[in-house]
């Protein structure tokens, strides 16, 4: 049972550069999540599912770019990188918008040069 | 008034020493207060939760205090081992509303 799946674990982009950062889990969670971590700010949330097919913005969305094809995926996208969105990228998922706790995945280093 | 505020944002203990982690929140409403562990290089991994219908809950050297009329919630840690360096999240949430999370405090734990 690997959880919460993230790829890449490291990444440099260019400003300008689009890419996708992927996010899978294999617990038949209903809830997923994209946080950012930034120093001294805690995580931050990107954008949120509640199901296949819904998605919804969650504190700072601005950049970022979800879908939710299926139950197990949900890939996030930066439309054109920015030095302002280096950070560590996490994704979580939960059985749903209650349920605890959520499983986390170990991250995405971005790099926006 | 979703602000969940944290201190300290380190913390150096001894060995066997208790560390101590607090939380202060306005909304409330909030309904489920959780502390998750981070070690470097993962994600975060929930340690334990409470709900403000009890002032306490113990789970072995972990421990939450929660203080409604103060608004307030804290992490204890007895007989603190090296083992519990890690960073450490509170948060909190209502019902189906987003897991508001606290800034971190950086818990090193010297032999």
């Amino acid at each position: 049972n690997a959880g919460v799946t993230q790829t890449p674990k490291f990444q440099v982009l260019k400003t300008g550069q689009s890419m996708t950062l992927q996010c899978a889990q294999d617990m038949n969670h209903e809830y997923m999540s994209w946080y950012r971590q930034d120093p001294g700010m805690g995580l931050r949330l990107i954008h949120y599912s509640v199901g296949a097919g819904i998605t919804d913005q969650g504190e700072v969305p601005n950049g970022y770019n979800v879908s939710r094809s299926t139950t197990e995926d949900f890939p996030l996208r930066l439309l054109s990188a920015a030095p302002s969105q280096t950070s560590v990228y996490f994704c979580a998922s939960s059985y749903s918008p209650r349920g605890q706790p959520q499983h986390f995945g170990d991250g995405t280093r971005l790099s926006i040069l | 008034q979703q602000q969940v505020k944290q201190s300290p944002q380190s913390l150096i203990v001894q060995k066997g020493g208790i560390s101590i982690i607090n939380c202060a929140y306005e909304n409330t409403a909030f309904d489920y207060f959780p502390w998750y562990q981070q070690f470097p290089g993962k994600g975060p991994a929930l340690l334990i939760a409470i709900r403000p219908d009890v002032s306490e809950k113990k789970e072995g050297r972990f421990t939450i205090s929660f203080n409604k009329s103060a608004k307030q919630f804290s992490l204890h840690i007895m007989d603190s081992q090296p083992g519990d360096s890690a960073t450490y999240f509170c948060a909190a949430k209502h019902n189906t509303d987003k897991l508001i999370f606290g800034t971190g405090t950086r818990l090193q734990v010297f032999p």
